[in-house]
């Protein structure tokens, strides 16, 4: 069955670095194109980035444009998201999600920047 | 990017009775091969969001069959038949036509009277 997994999130201080990883498995993880969301209370679900099965289209809210990079490892059937220059106003669980449509989603990890 | 406005932000209902939730886009969302990729999930408290409804009426495995989807171009709604318990949660459409970025609703907040 699909499984996606996340790790990597922490407390961190603003300014510092994280990198979230999303190790999936059941599935062909090259034929899909995967997604980062994330939920905070105040905003509910945000679309953060988005990466195609091949990588070659890319795409980012404008919140986290120039801060946040998305890639994908298809030899280890894992996607990444390291964000730099991290707010407070990042703090929220990060989900990965498959698909555009995103059919299947990850537990969260969760990122506190304080 | 593509614009979904959901609404009622929050539904309050009575257990059993029927809830109903409307989402708009501001294109249509009729993709180039007849599909309209328009989604719904369920988000509960402390749990992972779970998808619904894709391809606006085709319910994912295991959704209980209270729960369907209807709709065309830039107008949906889902609708439970019965609410129980158990549906209380804050539900979201989004769209996966014009992609990327798949676009989140704002989500309605679905409670109990």
């Amino acid at each position: 069955q699909v499984q996606l997994v996340e790790s990597g999130g922490g407390v961190v201080q603003p300014g510092e670095s994280l990198r979230l990883s999303c190790a999936a498995s059941g599935y062909i993880f090259e034929n899909y194109a995967m997604q980062w969301v994330r939920q905070t209370p105040g905003k509910g679900l945000e679309r953060v980035a988005a990466i195609s099965y091949d990588e070659n289209t890319i795409h980012y809210a404008d919140s986290v444009k120039g801060r946040f990079t998305i890639s994908r490892d298809n030899s280890k059937n894992t996607l990444h998201l390291q964000m730099n220059s991290l707010r407070p106003d990042d703090t929220a669980l990060y989900f990965c999600a498959r698909d555009s449509n995103f059919d299947f989603w990850g537990q969260g990890t969760l990122v506190t920047v304080s | 990017d593509v614009v979904m406005t959901q609404y009622p932000l929050s539904l309050p209902v009575t257990l059993g009775q029927p809830a109903s939730i409307s989402c708009r886009s501001n294109q249509s969302l009729v993709y180039s091969d007849g599909n309209t990729y328009l989604n719904w999930f369920q988000l509960r408290p402390g749990q992972t969001p779970r998808r619904l409804i894709s391809k606006v009426s085709n319910r994912d495995s295991g959704v209980p069959d209270r729960f369907s989807g209807s709709g065309s171009g830039t107008d949906f709604t889902l609708k439970i038949s019965r609410v129980e318990a158990e549906d209380v949660a804050i539900y979201y459409c989004t769209q996966g036509t014009h992609w990327p970025p798949g676009t989140f609703g704002q989500g309605t907040m679905l409670g109990i009277k």
